[in-house]
């Protein structure tokens, strides 16, 4: 067990919904990352806050938003949906933003978030 | 554009065996490089390398990286079923705070 929890597990929707991917960091990090996993795209970086702002951006859809709240859970929105996101979104935290830890910095990941868009 | 490619994509071996997985990195403002195995869901963290030719290793497992030809390599000695998976290399960043994935080298060890 990581200590990253993301809710929900699995969830399935129809296209042009709304949904909601929920994550809470392990305990102490300040860091969030989210990644979107799909069959064909390996692991793609969608974005990372640090401490309540956001910090870098990767293949993140205008459709997709984040934020990361005052307790550090941090949420990961996704509208408009699309059969093509179909995908398992994965949360994940470190202590540090990437880049400015010593070597003794790692990024925990949860279990993911399985999406079936249909 | 910053890429992180690995060989092979996909890798078969029988139980015993030594594998090396390989990684090479075009990463601007490169930090580390770490490694991850991914079995079902989670990847999990298995090595940061930050100075070249300094070996890591964790039980039958061992990764080193080289930042002049800019690849690293892990290896896996007597491989056993449980080390079937995807093994995936990342690249962190100084100035970007972001970490790039690697496609993965799926492998898998039949008994």
């Amino acid at each position: 067990d990581s200590g990253v929890t993301q809710t929900p597990k699995h969830l399935i929707t129809a296209t042009g919904q709304r949904v909601t991917l929920r994550c809470s960091p392990r305990s102490g990090d300040l860091s969030v990352y989210w990644y979107q996993q799909s069959l064909d795209q390996g692991l793609q970086f969608l974005i990372q806050y640090y401490n309540g702002e956001e910090r870098a951006k990767g293949n993140i859809l205008e459709r997709f938003s984040a934020q990361q709240f005052p307790d550090l859970h941090s949420e990961l929105n996704l509208s408009s949906l699309e059969l093509g996101d179909s995908a398992l979104y994965f949360c994940a935290s470190s202590l540090y933003p990437t880049g400015l830890a010593s070597s003794g910095n790692t990024i925990y990941f949860g279990e993911g978030s399985w999406l079936t868009v249909v | 554009e910053d890429k992180v490619v690995q060989s092979p994509l996909s890798l078969v071996v029988h139980e015993g065996d030594t594998v090396t997985l390989n990684c090479s990195y075009e990463v601007t403002n490169f930090r580390s490089l770490l490694w991850y195995k991914q079995e079902k869901k989670a990847p999990t963290f298995l090595f940061m390398l930050t100075s070249s030719g300094i070996e890591k290793k964790s039980g039958r497992l061992s990764s080193i990286l080289d930042k002049k030809e800019l690849f690293s390599i892990l290896n896996i000695t007597a491989t056993q079923t449980g080390d079937s998976a995807v093994y995936l290399c990342a690249c962190s960043k100084t100035s970007y705070d972001k970490v790039i994935f690697g496609p993965g080298t799926s492998l898998s060890v039949i008994p």
